[in-house]
């Protein structure tokens, strides 16, 4: 079975710029989370979708968007890129709806806001 | 809200115990994780273990729980330098079950 897929993997961007991410998650699984990665501040939840829908979000502003299609792939967007975007983004899926919630994670979109 | 503290680094000898400790704060975690990153890649689920349980074994690995405490800690026997990466603890609760993760510990392997 596939892995959590995520593309791109590198990607460099300016200041003001918006930027989209994507994330294809395990076959079969339905829910997807996102995760800003830094050095800073460490794993910080983005936001969680399961069947099209957010479900859970973090402490984010709107700037910070994503969307899963039917087929549960998952994009996310940011708007109005500032440096401090700068990070690795992770996606994650997992095949069940709650309770143990073991996710799989992708290898990351680097994200470098210039 | 949730907190979940580890420390930054620990480094050790090839063959020894490993020892990386963790503690968090919310007193409702019904799940507890260890996950470990190694350089350019994602975050690996190593094992989980439920708030019920004190002591869950998996080869090389143990972890223990003290709920009391609100401590976890992960042992890894016979260490070998394949095992140098980022480790975190991460404890999920009722409701939505998302994981909070720890800032991650280094584990640095000497031949």
């Amino acid at each position: 079975k596939a892995g959590v897929t995520q593309t791109p993997r590198y990607l460099i961007k300016t200041r003001g710029q918006q930027v989209t991410l994507s994330c294809s998650p395990i076959s079969g699984h339905r829910s997807v989370s996102w995760y800003q990665q830094t050095p800073g501040q460490g794993l910080q939840f983005l936001f969680e979708y399961f069947s099209e829908t957010q479900r859970n979000k973090g402490n984010f502003p709107g700037r910070f968007s994503g969307r899963q299609f039917s087929n549960s792939r998952s994009e996310m967007n940011v708007s109005t890129l500032e440096l401090g975007d700068s990070a690795l983004y992770l996606c994650a899926s997992s095949p069940t709806t709650g309770e143990i919630n073991i996710q799989y994670f992708g290898a990351g979109t680097r994200l470098s806001v210039l | 809200g949730e907190d979940v503290e580890q420390s930054l680094f620990l480094s050790v000898r090839e063959g020894d115990s490993s020892v990386i400790n963790c503690t968090y704060t919310d007193s409702s975690s019904t799940y507890l994780y260890w996950y470990k990153q190694e350089p350019g890649a994602g975050l690996q689920l190593l094992t989980y273990i439920f708030s019920n349980m004190d002591m869950k074994q998996d080869q090389r690995l143990t972890v223990l729980l003290n709920k009391k405490d609100k401590h976890l800690s992960l042992r890894i026997a016979d260490t070998q330098t394949g095992d140098s990466a980022i480790y975190f603890c991460a404890e999920a609760s009722g409701g939505s079950y998302i994981p909070t993760f720890g800032r991650g510990t280094s584990l640095i392997v000497h031949p």
